[in-house]
């Protein structure tokens, strides 16, 4: 079955340094979204990315889809410790998603 | 704005008891998820409805069934309950057939949190 990874697995960063997750699938995704978690929360959307190459920014986040749609990176400049929290990648259509094994983000002021 | 909402938030079972976790989607949304995430796991799929037709189905164990009601809520019943199946239950539920280009963004409810002992 598909299988999607993240690394690294874990990252400690201080505050105002930049952050880096990358995503990776054994099988051409159509689409590939990105989530959020906070520790004891539950995992917020935060985009999608549909396009071959596709580059998506949101404020400190950057979002690109790669050229042959089997990975994915979330880059995060000048981290806060409002960001710490897990980083999920998932790949799937309408009926189901699956989850990257995620990042987890730990920033210290 | 209306988010997923879930119940119980809390559950705790003995080994071979049953339970059944609810889910209530956003108004209008017509299509509903169940994952299961273990501690420090990312969210495994178990299985998920259209229309109130089930639409796909992942690792979910035969002890487990669902089912979405003509409301559009549903119910997660699990049976003969396992130490192993202590985690994190979420639904999430998503709008599909906007009309416009497709878009698989999934709400994510606060989960379920099930403790078997």
């Amino acid at each position: 079955g598909q299988q999607v990874m993240q690394i690294p697995q874990y990252q400690h960063v201080q505050e105002g340094e930049d952050f880096t997750t990358y995503c990776n699938s054994s099988t051409t995704l159509s689409n590939i979204q990105w989530y959020k978690q906070r520790p004891g929360g539950h995992p917020v959307f935060l985009i999608q990315l549909v396009k071959s190459g596709e580059v998506k920014k949101q404020k400190r986040l950057t979002f690109q889809f790669g050229e042959a749609k089997k990975n994915s990176s979330l880059h995060i400049t000048a981290t806060q410790t409002t960001d710490v929290g897990t980083y999920f990648c998932a790949g799937g259509g309408f009926q189901k998603l699956v989850f990257g094994t995620g990042t987890r983000l730990l920033v210290s002021p | 704005a209306a988010g997923v909402i879930q119940s119980p938030r809390h559950l705790i079972k003995e080994k071979r008891e049953t339970a059944t976790l609810k889910c209530y989607p956003i108004p209008r949304h017509d299509t509903v998820y169940w994952y299961q995430q273990g501690p420090g796991q990312d969210p495994q799929f178990l299985i998920s409805f259209y229309e109130k037709m089930q639409s796909d189905k992942g690792s979910i164990p035969d002890r487990f069934s669902a089912q979405q009601f003509s409301d559009y809520h549903s119910e997660l019943n699990m049976s003969s309950l396992e130490l192993g199946d202590s985690a994190l239950y979420f639904c999430a539920s998503s709008l599909v057939a906007s009309g416009g280009l497709p878009s698989y963004e999934q709400y994510f409810g606060p989960g379920t949190r099930l403790t078997v002992t």
